[in-house]
């Protein structure tokens, strides 16, 4: 089974409005990472939090790990029309495995 | 700098054929992924290597799929026969892989994918 799980599945905010997207995964990790897919194109990285930091920013992007209730969750504040996209969350773990075990993504629907 | 270069963009096929799909990572990454993206599944992880060698192929559906790196700038993934189910996105994706404070981090650059349709 999947590691990462998104929630909501989809979304639709107005321009402008902040979007909340939230991850639960179920054994421990080393990092979580954030990606976003346009429509046709492979995945982007967004931003990668690690098990130690419990909040990370990159730009419009705020990203908060609680390692107690194995969540995760991404603002996106002011949203754009160009911010349209799915969301994955990715969970990296300890060791030697360099894998990353993906969730099924939120479709982010920004109306102009 | 050129990222991960997937061919071909699109592939049709009917079945039986044989599909081969071929990525180039990007320079200096010690890790490269194949995944597999559909509607139904979401995306799967089908094989990965590190420093040429295949590390976990569990996510490979079946002796149809095999998975090659002969060297650290060149993969291929070939399907033999192939069959509609087979019809997928199929994403090539490497990573350079970091180490800090004992731990590994490894955030993956991700190809422009091949579309497969089979027939």
């Amino acid at each position: 089974s999947q590691q990462g799980e998104e929630d909501p599945q989809a979304l639709s905010i107005q321009e402008g409005e902040n979007a909340t997207m939230n991850c639960s995964y179920k054994t421990s990790i080393n990092n979580l990472q954030w990606y976003r897919q346009n429509s046709g194109r492979g995945l982007v990285h967004l931003i990668l939090i690690r098990s130690n930091e419990r909040e990370k920013h990159s730009g419009r992007l705020r990203v908060t790990l609680d390692t107690s209730k194995k969540s995760s969750s991404l603002l996106i504040t002011a949203s754009r029309a160009a911010d349209t996209a799915s969301y994955f969350c990715a969970t990296g773990y300890t060791g030697a495995n360099s894998k990353l075990t993906f969730g099924k993504g939120i479709t982010l629907s920004v109306r102009p | 700098d050129a990222g991960v270069i997937q061919s071909p963009r699109h592939e049709v096929t009917e079945m039986g054929q044989e599909v081969t799909l071929r990525c180039k990572p990007i320079s200096g990454h010690n890790s490269l992924f194949w995944y597999r993206q559909t509607m139904m599944r979401g995306l799967e992880l089908l094989i990965y290597f590190n420093n040429n060698v295949p590390i976990d192929d569990s996510g490979m559906p079946e002796d149809r799929f095999s998975a090659k790196m002969p060297n650290a700038s060149f993969s291929t993934l070939k399907i033999q026969p192939s069959e509609p189910r087979d019809s997928a996105v199929y994403f090539c994706a490497s990573s350079p892989q970091f180490s800090s404070g004992g731990n590994r981090y490894n955030e993956q650059f991700f190809g422009p994918g091949t579309r497969l349709t089979v027939l």
